[in-house]
């Protein structure tokens, strides 16, 4: 069984600045087996980025990379709509989705 | 818009059943799976399962084997999820997803299951 490692578990950063947020895996990983997703409080999670694609209406700001067992989601100037929780997530040929236990991005 | 609508929130009592339902629009429904996912507060997400619509074929998180049942009715676009047995612990938010590749898009919005008693 796969296991998703998300540091850090908080983030504190100002509008405007870069962020870089880490996954990784307890085996390698094809590229495109590999997801991230944005939550605010109270709203489902949404599809950001997978594989190094992002998803329709996803600003291109987000961009993601990585490959074998380490992945990252860089956000490249903080905007202050871009504070939440932010979860990878891998899905290849079992039916299980396995989730990370996600990195929290505050406001400095 | 592809958009899946689910059912309002319960509170259940502990040892009873619920179940929720996941309506789809926008595609033709028994053309993707879907899975849904429970989250406990303050925690990450966990899938429970998945649906295929089109064949009925599911499969369940070995933890939840046995305690939970997905179906699903073509005719209305709709899925559903059955969990009995509940107890304190199965408080969480409850989200149906599409399955499309390997990534989940669009979300219902939550369901809510509070058991107390």
């Amino acid at each position: 069984e796969i296991v998703l490692t998300q540091s850090p578990g908080t983030l504190s950063l100002s509008p405007g600045e870069r962020a870089t947020l880490s996954c990784r895996a307890s085996q390698s990983l094809r590229a495109t087996s590999l997801a991230w997703y944005q939550q605010k409080p109270g709203q489902a999670p949404r599809l950001l980025v997978y594989g190094a694609n992002r998803a329709t209406g996803i600003p291109d700001r987000f961009s993601g990379s990585g490959s074998g067992a380490e992945f990252t989601l860089t956000i490249s100037r903080l905007e202050p709509e871009d504070f939440a929780v932010y979860y990878c997530q891998h899905h290849d040929r079992s039916p299980r989705y396995t989730f990370g236990r996600g990195t929290k991005l505050d406001i400095k | 818009q592809e958009q899946l609508v689910q059912s309002g929130a319960e509170v259940k009592k502990p040892g009873s059943s619920v179940k929720v339902s996941c309506t789809a629009s926008g595609w033709t429904f028994g053309s993707f799976a879907v899975t849904w996912v429970r989250q406990v507060p303050g925690e990450g997400p966990e899938w429970m399962g998945r649906i295929i619509p089109i064949s009925g074929e599911t499969s369940y998180e070995q933890r939840f084997q046995g305690r939970v049942t997905m179906t699903a009715d073509q005719a209305t676009s709709t899925a559903y999820m059955e969990v009995t047995s509940l107890a304190s612990d199965d408080t969480a938010v409850y989200f149906c997803a599409r399955e499309f590749q390997n990534w989940l898009d669009p979300w219902g919005q939550g369901t809510l299951v509070t058991v107390s008693s």
